[in-house]
């Protein structure tokens, strides 16, 4: 089945640096790829996803990248806040089945 | 906005002893999930349901554990003797239609087995 690393486990930046959390997944016919925030005491809620037939997508501060040729898709906040700190997952699914594989989580703490 | 919502936020139970975990799904999807969230770990999904059956279901999704959706809103998990290891936050989702890949998240159900 699909096996979906995430990386690194913490991070640590200033307000106002980039961040950058990697992930890879195993399974190719993987379609889907979401990004889920996580504050404490909460679900996850959805913050960008892409399809395995674009290669970047963005949205404001926040985007996300995909190799499907390497198996793996990174998320990018510029210009990050307190208010990004957070866990964030990724998560790889297929489409036909829906249901999602999650990474292990990257806590990350923006200092101000 | 429309949202996932979980009873109870918060439950305590003995050991051995049933729980039910209600969840009313965003009104016009179609695939419901649970997953679940030990303190500390990652999300693992339990089971996807469409079309009042089971449409897969992992490895920790065993004999003790089953869903229902009784009627036209509800999405319930059932955990017939639960365990230690059963503590955790469950999370119900919903998803609208196979073409629409975006699953949306309940706020969770906290669940300690003392």
């Amino acid at each position: 089945g699909e096996n979906v690393e995430q990386h690194p486990s913490t991070l640590s930046v200033q307000e106002g640096d980039s961040a950058v959390i990697k992930c890879t997944y195993s399974d190719s016919a993987s379609n889907y790829f979401p990004w889920y925030k996580q504050e404490l005491g909460k679900g996850p809620q959805l913050i960008i996803d892409i399809r395995s037939n674009v290669g970047e997508k963005k949205d404001q501060r926040i985007a996300v990248t995909l190799n499907k040729t390497a198996k793996h898709f990174s998320l990018h906040i510029t210009e990050t806040q307190p208010e990004d700190s957070a866990v964030y997952f990724c998560a790889a699914s297929k489409t036909s089945q829906g249901n999602l594989i999650f990474g292990k989580g990257t806590k990350l703490s923006v200092k101000p | 906005e429309p949202e996932v919502t979980q009873t109870p936020s918060h439950q305590v139970t003995q050991m051995g002893q049933e729980v039910i975990l209600r969840c009313v799904p965003i009104s016009n999807h179609l695939y419901f999930y649970w997953y679940r969230q030990i303190l500390g770990q990652k999300v693992e999904f339990l089971v996807s349901f469409y079309n009042n059956e089971i449409s897969e279901k992992s490895e920790i999704f065993d004999d003790q554990f089953s869903v229902e959706r009784p009627d036209g809103s509800n999405f319930t998990l059932k955990i017939r003797s639960t365990k230690l290891e059963d503590s955790a936050m469950y999370f119900c989702a919903s998803r609208f239609t196979g073409s629409s890949d975006t699953i949306y998240f309940g706020e969770g159900s906290w669940l300690t087995v003392v």
